[in-house]
């Protein structure tokens, strides 16, 4: 079946620190990547997505690239800040179940002043 | 603000009770998805609907039912409750059903069951 599998966390940095959160899926076809956040208290948002390879999905200063050759789509920033802490989810949709998100164990990171 | 309005909040409740969880979607989307998230089992997708019709089952229990209604929103029952049914439980929507379609989240009712 699909399946995604995410860097352990928890995560703890200092603001400005480069950030990168592994993650590696398994499906058959080629699914569509996602990552989302979760902010405490909150529902989910959609971070950034990518639809095929090769494609980077692109949103706050924050990246991820569809490498189909490693099925891996990390999430990358540049230069974290306090307001970056969260709980991030990388999920996919596999393309013969396009319907459900399947979703990682979630990265908790934190980022200190 | 997503979009997406689930009711209620909190829920605390007995177990072998019922309870019903509401969820309105997005203006113009059709599609509503429900999710469980729990300490040991994460984030796991329960049921899809579409337009009213049911589409697609993940790891739902029999003692769990949903429907939409023909104004889109959606209701999750859970009867039975048990101690393990404790969780969040998040509804999404989303415009249609195709691969690449992006759901967006509400809120989320956190249910404990004592």
């Amino acid at each position: 079946g699909n399946s995604v599998t995410q860097m352990e966390g928890p995560v703890t940095l200092s603001e400005e620190a480069f950030l990168t959160i592994n993650c590696t899926y398994t499906a058959t076809g080629y699914p569509s990547l996602f990552w989302y956040v979760q902010y405490p208290g909150e529902g989910l948002q959609l971070l950034l997505k990518a639809t095929k390879a090769d494609d980077k999905g692109s949103n706050k200063g924050f990246e991820a690239t569809y490498r189909k050759e490693t099925t891996s789509f990390h999430l990358e920033k540049g230069s974290v800040q306090v307001s970056d802490s969260a709980v991030y989810f990388c999920a996919l949709t596999a393309r013969e179940s396009a319907r459900q998100l399947t979703f990682g164990s979630g990265t908790q990171l934190t980022v200190l002043p | 603000d997503s979009g997406v309005t689930q009711t209620p909040k909190h829920l605390i409740t007995a177990t072998g009770q019922r309870v019903t969880l509401r969820c309105s979607p997005r203006s113009g989307d059709l599609s509503v998805y429900w999710y469980q998230q729990s300490l040991d089992q994460g984030l796991q997708f329960l049921i899809h609907y579409y337009n009213g019709e049911e589409r697609a089952k993940g790891n739902i229990l029999e003692r769990f039912s949903a429907q939409q209604f023909p104004d889109l929103h959606s209701e999750l029952n859970l009867s039975s409750l048990e101690l393990g049914d404790s969780a969040l439980y998040f509804c999404a929507s989303s415009v249609a059903e195709g691969p690449g379609n992006i759901q967006y989240f509400g809120a989320g009712t956190r249910l404990s069951v004592l």
